[in-house]
């Protein structure tokens, strides 16, 4: 089965830090995809990013850059220079296929327990 | 609109209550979810739908009973819930792509429901 893992429960930080949001994962599959998705206050998730386990390149995007190592089964989460409106809980997820006779008919979706990152002013 | 809109935002029943959670995607995708988000645990999947046809359901109580009409929209019928029901039901839909090629979910805003 798969499994996610996010240690973290809450962090607390002053704006303007690096703070790093750690996922570990474990799953039988050799191709999967990894996915990070933020929940503000609101409560949509919102879709941050997503990592083919083939493709091992750190991404940066902005602020936000993403460390994935097959070798110990993590995808790191990194925000550089924090500010206020990044404070919601981030979630880390790892899919699989969902297939129905030939056909693949969607993606099952196994999410961490979230981090609750607070940026305070 | 756009993106993944869901209704009402905010709902309060009581246990003998009757009422539907309505979910639509303005994506084009082919595939919808219901997930269930409770206090101090993971998002649990309900429901899957592709292309109309429950393909998922993931031991969910008969009182949560899910419509997928068509591909853009998605209902939850709730009916004699009970206090422990109350969550954040959100809704999802992706493309259902296939092969090598990512299938990103997309989410909707979710409804808070609260069970008397």
């Amino acid at each position: 089965a798969q499994k996610v893992t996010q240690a973290q429960t809450e962090i607390s930080v002053v704006e303007k830090e690096d703070v790093t949001l750690d996922c570990v994962y474990e799953t039988r599959d050799t191709t999967y995809y990894l996915f990070w998705y933020k929940q503000p206050p609101s409560g949509e998730l919102v879709f941050l990013i997503r990592r083919n386990s083939f493709d091992e390149q750190n991404e940066i995007s902005g602020r936000y850059s993403w460390n994935f190592q097959k070798s110990t089964s993590s995808f790191n989460f990194t925000i550089t220079a924090s500010q206020v409106v990044d404070s919601a809980v981030y979630f880390c997820a790892l899919s699989e296929w969902m297939v129905s006779g030939r056909e693949t008919s969607g993606s099952r979706l196994t999410f961490g327990e979230g981090t609750q990152l607070t940026v305070n002013p | 609109e756009t993106g993944v809109t869901q209704t009402p935002r905010h709902l309060v029943m009581g246990m003998t209550n009757k009422k539907s959670l309505k979910c639509e995607q303005h994506l084009g995708h082919n595939a919808m979810y219901w997930y269930k988000q409770s206090a101090k645990k993971p998002l649990e999947l309900m429901f899957v739908y592709s292309l109309e046809e429950r393909v998922e359901n993931n031991s969910v109580p008969s009182r949560f009973s899910p419509e997928c009409p068509n591909s853009s929209h998605l209902f939850l019928h709730l009916h004699t819930l009970q206090p422990e029901d109350s969550a954040l039901y959100l809704c999802a839909s992706s493309q259902r792509a296939g092969g090598t090629s990512t299938d990103t979910q997309y989410f909707g805003p979710g409804t808070r429901l609260t069970v008397l």
